[in-house]
């Protein structure tokens, strides 16, 4: 089974950027997408990002648009997730996660992501 | 954007009994191409990642008790515990992923009684 690992996590200011990663265990076949889900302490799943693996397409939903920025290395088995401009309502447990299409089959443990001055 | 909608928030089943959550989207997520239903099932134990259960809103992931099982078509849905475990404490999410933005249920807490 594919392990992902995440890392990057940590306090930020508001304001401030922070660069996630994600790396795969073993190679993600071309029919899988990567994704990025965060989670609110005591809240629900949120999906932040998506990207095809050869990298040719990608989706973020209006929350997050225009702030964060997904992106991949193949070569790495790696993702990543840029976020700018961060608020304290991004505080949360960002979690890799990967499947065929647009299906999350298997997670990473997270990664915790503190936005607070 | 499709909205996800769970029933009950919380739900409290004894042991060996039937636990049913229901899920609802705003819209179809029956694909007319192929005739399947983009909706997962997942479950969320304190302090773990999601673990998929269910997709394609009835198949099973290899590894799930067979007391886990999805039906439903269209936009209603539901997952059924058939005979409710201790290790099926747990937060439960649907999921849609027919179209972007993918989208959650708020989740449903189960619990023992």
């Amino acid at each position: 089974e594919v392990q992902l690992v995440e890392s990057g996590g940590g306090l930020v200011q508001p304001g401030g950027s922070l660069r996630l990663s994600c790396a795969a265990s073993e190679f993600i076949p071309s029919t899988y997408w990567w994704n990025w889900v965060r989670q609110a302490p005591g809240k629900g799943l949120e999906w932040v990002a998506n990207i095809k693996q050869d990298g040719s397409e990608k989706y973020h939903p209006d929350s997050v648009k225009g702030r964060f920025t997904i992106s991949r290395d193949s070569a790495k088995n790696s993702v990543y997730l840029q976020m700018n401009s961060l608020r304290a309502e991004d505080t949360a447990v960002y979690y890799c996660a990967s499947g065929d299409g647009w299906r999350f089959d298997f997670w990473g443990q997270g990664t915790l992501v503190t936005v607070s001055a | 954007d499709i909205v996800m909608t769970q029933s009950p928030d919380s739900l409290a089943v004894s042991l060996g009994e039937r636990a049913t959550i229901n899920c609802k989207s705003t819209q179809s997520v029956l694909s007319s191409s192929n005739n399947k239903n983009y909706l997962a099932w997942f479950q969320q134990k304190p302090g773990q990642p999601p673990k998929l259960l269910i997709y394609w809103a009835s198949a099973r992931e290899s590894g799930v008790p067979d007391r886990f099982s999805g039906r439903g078509s269209g936009t209603d849905f539901t997952l059924t515990i058939s005979s409710l475990q201790a290790e099926d404490v747990a937060v439960y999410y649907c999921q849609q992923y027919y179209g972007a933005p993918l989208t959650f249920g708020g989740g449903t807490k189960v619990e023992i009684k």
